[in-house]
């Protein structure tokens, strides 16, 4: 049974990098079609598409948040990661891993999530 | 891109139906038949409904059914039970250049 779980501090400042990552367990991230994403939901709001990546390398990033976004994938590890940079108290949110399906570009599987707060 | 237009609210009584729209456009949802759908419990994370506009994975109930007319998408739930009660997202290929989009989210209430 394919798993994703979220992990990373709870807690960041104001201006520094929000970095989580997601470890994949019950198989492999290198599997042709699927590719990786991350999501978030503020307090209290609806879902926002981040961005995704293939176990190549290969990504694509939301344009509003792709200019301080970077998402990265260790094969070697099962992982992929999330980096956020100069954030504000606007990404506090709850941040979920997914995996998504190449061919039907749907989130098919998701972590439980995991709460960010941007707080001094 | 901005995110995909649904109801805020819908409600119906047990054993009704009910239907959430998400509205896009000719460049999005009426480009692609690439709508999927989602259930999220308070607390948890979504849950795939629907995908590729009328697909069910396996294990999701028959009273969930999606369709889509020009540029919008509709997620109907017949037989709208108790555990119905949720909050439901649409999700849609946009094209190349802003990739994908939420709806803004629709809170379905059982009377």
């Amino acid at each position: 049974q394919l798993q994703l779980q979220e992990s990373g501090p709870g807690l960041v400042k104001p201006s520094e990098t929000l970095s989580l990552t997601c470890t994949v367990s019950g198989g492999s991230i290198s599997t042709y079609s699927y590719y990786w994403g991350w999501i978030r939901q503020p307090p209290g709001k609806g879902l926002e598409w981040i961005g995704n990546v293939y176990f190549s390398g290969s990504t694509n990033y939301n344009p509003s948040l792709k200019s301080r976004v970077i998402i990265s994938v260790d094969t070697s590890k099962n992982q992929f990661s999330l980096k956020l940079r100069s954030v504000t108290a606007t990404d506090t949110a709850l941040y979920y891993c997914a995996r998504h399906v190449g061919e039907s570009h749907a989130f098919e599987m998701w972590g439980q999530g995991t709460m960010v707060n941007v707080s001094p | 891109q901005s995110a995909l237009t649904q109801p805020a609210s819908v409600s119906g009584s047990p054993g009704q139906s009910i239907t959430i729209s998400c509205t896009g456009t000719s460049s999005d949802v009426g480009n692609y038949n690439l709508v999927s759908w989602y259930q999220q419990h308070p607390g948890k994370a979504p849950k795939l409904m629907i995908y590729e506009v009328a697909k069910r994975p396996s294990g999701v109930s028959n009273r969930f059914s999606g369709s889509k007319s020009g540029n919008t998408a509709s997620l109907t739930i017949s037989g709208l039970q108790a555990e119905d009660e949720a909050d439901y997202y649409c999700y849609s290929y946009v094209g190349s250049s802003a990739f994908y989009v939420f709806g803004t989210g629709t809170k379905v209430t059982v009377l």
